[in-house]
């Protein structure tokens, strides 16, 4: 079984683009939850999807928007990109959203 | 507020010594409690993950310990290795709606030859 895989794994990016990221993951899991990471900080929750639907959002500004499609993968779009967006973007699966968590090695954004 | 702490922030140790992490929670209703390692620069992976009855658990030089009273957990790395340098990041799960895993910070160790 493949774990979770996000991508792309790094990515450069200019103030005020946009960005797409996504993930998928494990296969039979339901749940995805996207965190922000900034370099020696611990993840900071963006939000959690399950069954295709909301289920949380963290304090993140509207220019951060999320979906999951019917076959559990999602993406992540970031709008209007800020220098202060570069940071390690994770993604989690787990089978519900409230038992174990399984991580992506993460997409790297750097924004310039 | 839902919120974990982790101390030391940063800890540094030579090869071959023991040494204990902590992890403090106010996280409430409480379901598991794990600990995740974080090379730099990659996703975290999960160590051990203990519920609300379990006290110990061990996985190869890593002990985790729970104490769902006083809400501590530490993890111990007994005769640490040079690859155990990493970030250690506790994440307590919620049953609340919406956000599920609370992180804390991590403690940044450093095993030096």
């Amino acid at each position: 079984d493949a774990g979770v895989t996000q991508s792309p794994t790094h990515l450069i990016k200019t103030r005020g683009q946009h960005v797409t990221l996504r993930c998928s993951p494990i296969s039979g899991h339901k749940s995805v939850s996207w965190y922000q990471q900034v370099l020696g900080q611990g993840p900071q929750f963006i939000f959690q999807y399950y069954e295709k639907e909301e289920r949380g959002r963290g304090n993140f500004p509207d220019r951060f928007s999320a979906r999951q499609f019917p076959n559990y993968s999602s993406e992540l779009n970031v709008n209007a990109l800020l220098l202060g967006d570069s940071a390690l973007y994770l993604c989690a699966s787990s089978p519900t959203g409230n038992t174990e968590a399984f991580f992506g090695q993460g997409t790297r954004l750097t924004v310039v | 507020k839902n919120q974990v702490e982790q101390s030391p922030q940063s800890l540094i140790i030579l090869e071959g010594k023991n040494c204990t992490l902590q992890c403090n929670y106010t996280v409430s209703p409480f379901s598991n409690l794990r600990w995740y390692k974080q090379d730099t620069g990659r996703g975290p992976v999960s160590l051990t993950i203990m519920t609300f009855s379990e006290n110990t658990k061990s996985n190869g030089r890593y002990t985790a310990t729970l104490d769902a009273d006083t809400k501590q957990s530490s993890l111990h790395i007994t005769a640490s290795q040079l690859s155990d340098s990493a970030s250690y990041i506790c994440v307590v799960t919620t049953l609340n709606y919406g956000q599920n895993f609370v992180f804390g910070p991590g403690t940044r160790l450093s095993v030096l030859p």
